[in-house]
């Protein structure tokens, strides 16, 4: 059971352009979604998160917006640099309930320059 | 300041034999997961721990075991490992359950084959 459903698969944008990564969850109880951005040959890093009192959050070039009523989540690049390629992580958890993250199955994003 | 370390970085190992993967935290983190990144199925969690001296199964617990006798350290252990076990292992530890401004903080990963 895929709790968290990640698209695309993977992403190609021209240097300037805007990246959207897109994410829906099933559990009602998720109350703290973050993503994750992992470089070639290195863990995943924390990038952004958000909690669904607010529908969105901006850090940056990189901007998460979340509708809770569609229970949809996804992050935004503006200004996308090739030092952005890398693959990206949604996840959602719930702070009440268990530990675990659950991550979406990720994106390969590649900027050309 | 090393934060997360995974021992070894790569390992190739024949069907059948056994091995431990060792993580190691020195930000004196309460919980420590073990995860698998497999192509097209992103982190998938083996096993977790809450404290020293616990351990609980993930999504994918089967052919794994796990110790967490200190804190800081976390180990994986493959009794006799399989093809399906080919995978890139991630280590993370978090102070709190994931929360606002508590990330979980990952190595950089095992790479296992095994043939």
């Amino acid at each position: 059971q895929q709790q968290v459903k990640q698209s695309p698969q993977s992403l190609i944008v021209q240097k300037g352009g805007i990246s959207i990564i897109n994410c829906a969850y099933e559990n009602t109880a998720f109350d703290y979604f973050p993503w994750y951005q992992q470089f070639p040959g290195k863990g995943p890093a924390l990038l952004i998160a958000i909690r669904p009192d607010v529908s969105e959050k901006k850090e940056g070039r990189f901007t998460i917006s979340f509708n809770k009523s569609a229970k949809q989540f996804s992050l935004h690049i503006m200004d996308s640099q090739p030092g952005d390629s890398a693959t990206y992580f949604c996840a959602a958890t719930s702070q009440g309930g268990s530990e675990k993250l659950v991550f979406g199955k990720g994106t390969k994003l590649t900027v050309n320059p | 300041n090393a934060g997360v370390t995974q021992t070894p970085k790569f390992r190739v190992l024949k069907t059948g034999q056994s091995m431990t993967l060792l993580c190691a935290q020195d930000m004196n983190h309460e919980y420590m997961y073990w995860y698998r990144q497999d192509p097209g199925m992103g982190l998938r969690l083996i096993h977790y721990s809450v404290g020293e001296g616990t351990t609980a199964k993930g999504e994918v617990p089967d052919g794994y075991n796990v110790s967490r006798l200190k804190k800081q350290n976390f180990l994986l252990g493959l009794e006799s490992a399989a093809p399906s076990q080919t995978s890139v292992y991630f280590c993370a530890s978090s102070s709190d359950r994931g929360r606002f401004g508590q990330p979980q903080h990952f190595g950089d990963g095992t790479r296992l084959s095994i043939l």
